[in-house]
């Protein structure tokens, strides 16, 4: 199946700091990727749509001020935690879907840590 | 995207079938059940999805009522690897996802 790449796996930054997390399409084009995040022992939820050539869409709650999504070519999605905080802390996933009915590839995730 | 229902936890004998339900009665008609699991600490690995039909793959098979209320994930024999947080979605696209707390499964040697 397809694959989607995250990095890094993990990141320890400190409070005050940005962190830059990286997906890629290793062998498709995705015009639409995807960001979850995992607080621990919780399910994931969805944050935003990152779309290709445009703005993203962010699920409500989510700031997109801190959480900046850019997504500038058809392999590369990237999210950066601005201002970062202990708080943020949490294991962060992307996917790639392709047409409708077919299945999401997701990365293997980013677990970070501010302290 | 319709919302789903999975028990929380379930054990299984290590090469015995794993058979996993999940409750989707308010599924619209043009929304496809999927699967999904993940292994602590890694990103969720697809299984297997269908729309109306039975669909079996290398992985695992899928059976799907014919009211397409519900439907039960069958891992056929069992593995310690098997262990993992299971989650059925409902979902037009197939792509844009929404996670419940899925069903954490335990393979027992």
């Amino acid at each position: 199946g397809a694959v989607v790449s995250q990095h890094p796996s993990w990141v320890i930054c400190k409070s005050g700091t940005s962190v830059k997390i990286e997906c890629r399409s290793l062998d498709f084009q995705a015009t639409t990727m995807f960001w979850y995040r995992q607080f621990p022992k919780q399910s994931l939820m969805l944050m935003a749509t990152s779309n290709e050539g445009s703005k993203a869409t962010y699920e409500q709650g989510v700031e997109k001020d801190k959480f900046l999504i850019n997504h500038a070519s058809l392999t590369l999605s990237t999210l950066t935690v601005t201002s970062a905080h202990p708080e943020d802390s949490s294991f962060y996933i992307c996917s790639a879907g392709g047409p409708i009915g077919t299945e999401a590839f997701f990365g293997q995730g980013t677990r970070l840590t501010v302290v | 995207d319709a919302k789903t229902t999975q028990p929380p936890s379930m054990d299984c004998a290590e090469g015995r079938a794993a058979n996993l339900p999940c409750n989707h009665s308010t599924i619209s008609g043009n929304e496809y059940v999927y699967w999904y699991r993940q292994i602590h600490s890694q990103g969720p690995q697809y299984i297997i999805h269908g729309l109306k039909n039975n669909e079996t793959n290398e992985m695992a098979s899928l059976i799907i009522t014919e009211d397409r209320k519900s439907s039960t994930l069958i891992l056929p024999h069992a593995t310690l690897r098997d262990t993992a947080v299971y989650y059925c979605i409902v979902s037009v696209s197939g792509s844009r996802l929404t996670f419940g707390e899925g069903t954490q499964l335990t393979v027992n040697p």
